[in-house]
């Protein structure tokens, strides 16, 4: 079946600084999502991205779906506390296909 | 309320018994799914369904049952509980499977098998 990679799995930051990751898909998809997991919750979505180059941002969240099609990437800058959590890609290649998620990557905000 | 609710959020159940898990959503979306959630794999779909008496198998199908008799009911079943489905797991839905408006996920359910 269809598998993403997402990277990094975690990572430590500072608060305030920026933080990137991306998602990658061994097949092109056409829409790309990005969610968020709070401790204890179910995953919550971020941003939603429909077309090849499309930039799009949700406050200080900013995802792009990559020209290939194979990837995706999200950007948080200034990050605070509440920044917290998983994030997870998702991604379809159909309308008629459930979503695939990735692994996810767990951010930490150190104070 | 409006959303979409699991229950219980909590279980323990032991090796050999059935438990059912319980997923209710109020904006009849037609789509509702089931995923289990593991350190190191992410979240992976066990069931899905695109209406009433529609289900379809995921990835990790093997030891649950589904059934969809009502829109708005999506229950999951293990059928004989072993350790290795000791998870959280997560209901979700959607107006489309495509996920166009994208999927809403309940709260989850932590189930312990011993």
């Amino acid at each position: 079946g269809q598998q993403l990679n997402q990277s990094p799995q975690s990572m430590f930051i500072q608060e305030g600084e920026d933080v990137s990751m991306n998602c990658t898909s061994s097949s092109i998809f056409n829409t790309w999502l990005w969610y968020k997991q709070d401790p204890g919750e179910g995953p919550v979505l971020l941003i939603a991205l429909y077309k090849a180059g499309e930039l799009t941002s949700n406050g200080r969240l900013t995802a792009q779906f990559g020209i290939t099609r194979k990837d995706s990437f999200l950007n948080i800058s200034a990050s605070i506390p509440s920044d917290v959590g998983i994030y997870f890609c998702a991604g379809t290649n159909s309308g008629n296909t459930p979503l695939v998620f990735g692994k996810g990557t767990r951010l930490s905000v150190i104070a | 309320d409006a959303g979409i609710t699991q229950s219980p959020r909590y279980k323990i159940t032991e090796t050999g018994r059935q438990v059912t898990l319980m997923c209710h959503q109020t904006w009849s979306h037609s789509y509702m799914f089931w995923y289990r959630q593991d350190l190191g794999h992410g979240l992976r779909l066990i069931y899905y369904s695109a209406a009433a008496d529609i289900t379809d198998k995921g990835e990790v199908p093997d030891g649950y049952v589904v059934s969809r008799s009502k829109t708005e009911n999506f229950p999951l079943t293990l059928e004989s509980a072993t350790r290795s489905q000791t998870s959280v797991y997560f209901c979700a839905s959607s107006a489309s499977q495509g996920a166009y408006y994208g999927y809403t996920f309940g709260s989850g359910t932590r189930l312990t098998v011993v």
